[in-house]
């Protein structure tokens, strides 16, 4: 499969637990974004990079969400002391910076907060 | 404020019958506009796209429309079919575009009765 590849798809944690998720864009790939869907919302953007750089991360819900992708391939999303508010679905999406726009998306990675 | 919305939140069609789906955007600025379709428990997959410099759009099945002048945007599918019963999401990218960072519509859900 050649698409863009999210792990794990579920996690359920206990609240104040730390959980880390990881995306692989697709290959060559340059720009990859995490968004995040509650139920019954459309995706709501967090951060993006390109290659490595992570070139806006204002978005992000608190100090506890940070992402890195180190080498400029895979990325992962780590939420420190997760809250029952964290519950929801995460995406990533990633494009060749020179296509025209669209994004492809992942399947998501959804979190369960107790 | 700046956002992207729908006009319908659900909608419920005959199979081989045609949909609209409608959506407003208030960011006037706005030069790129996707359509996505996202099935339960799967990320979200792109239908069709179109600038700002553009009235309409064709793919498979699909037509995107784009009035300018009042904000609005739709996507007609041709004769529905029952795997076409999704959740429909507008996006839109805003000004300074080549960031792509898609601000989404709440969805409608398109149901296809047999």
């Amino acid at each position: 499969d050649t698409g863009v590849s999210q792990d794990p798809r579920h996690k359920i944690t206990k609240r104040g637990q730390n959980v880390t998720f990881r995306c692989d864009p697709i290959s060559e790939h340059n720009r990859l974004y995490w968004y995040r869907q509650t139920l019954g919302q459309g995706p709501e953007f967090l951060t993006y990079f390109q290659n490595e750089a992570q070139l806006e991360k204002s978005r992000l819900l608190s100090d506890r969400f940070s992402a890195e992708r180190p080498k400029g391939s895979f990325s992962t999303l780590e939420i420190q002391r997760t809250e029952q508010g964290d519950s929801a679905m995460y995406l990533c999406a990633s494009r060749v910076l020179q296509s025209a726009g669209e994004l492809f998306f992942g399947e998501g990675s959804r979190l369960t907060v107790l | 404020g700046e956002s992207v919305g729908l006009h319908l939140p659900t909608l419920s069609v005959q199979e081989g019958d045609n949909s609209i789906i409608n959506c407003a955007y208030s960011n006037s600025a706005s030069d790129y506009f996707i359509w996505y379709k996202q099935e339960s428990g799967k990320g979200p997959q792109f239908i069709i796209d179109i600038r700002s410099n553009m009235d309409k759009r064709q793919g498979q099945r699909v037509t995107v429309l784009l009035n300018k002048t009042v904000k609005h945007l739709s996507l007609q599918i041709a004769a529905t079919q029952p795997g076409d019963s999704a959740v429909y999401f507008c996006a839109e990218n805003g000004p300074g575009g080549s960031n792509y960072k898609l601000t989404f519509g709440k969805g409608t859900l398109l149901t296809v009765n047999p």
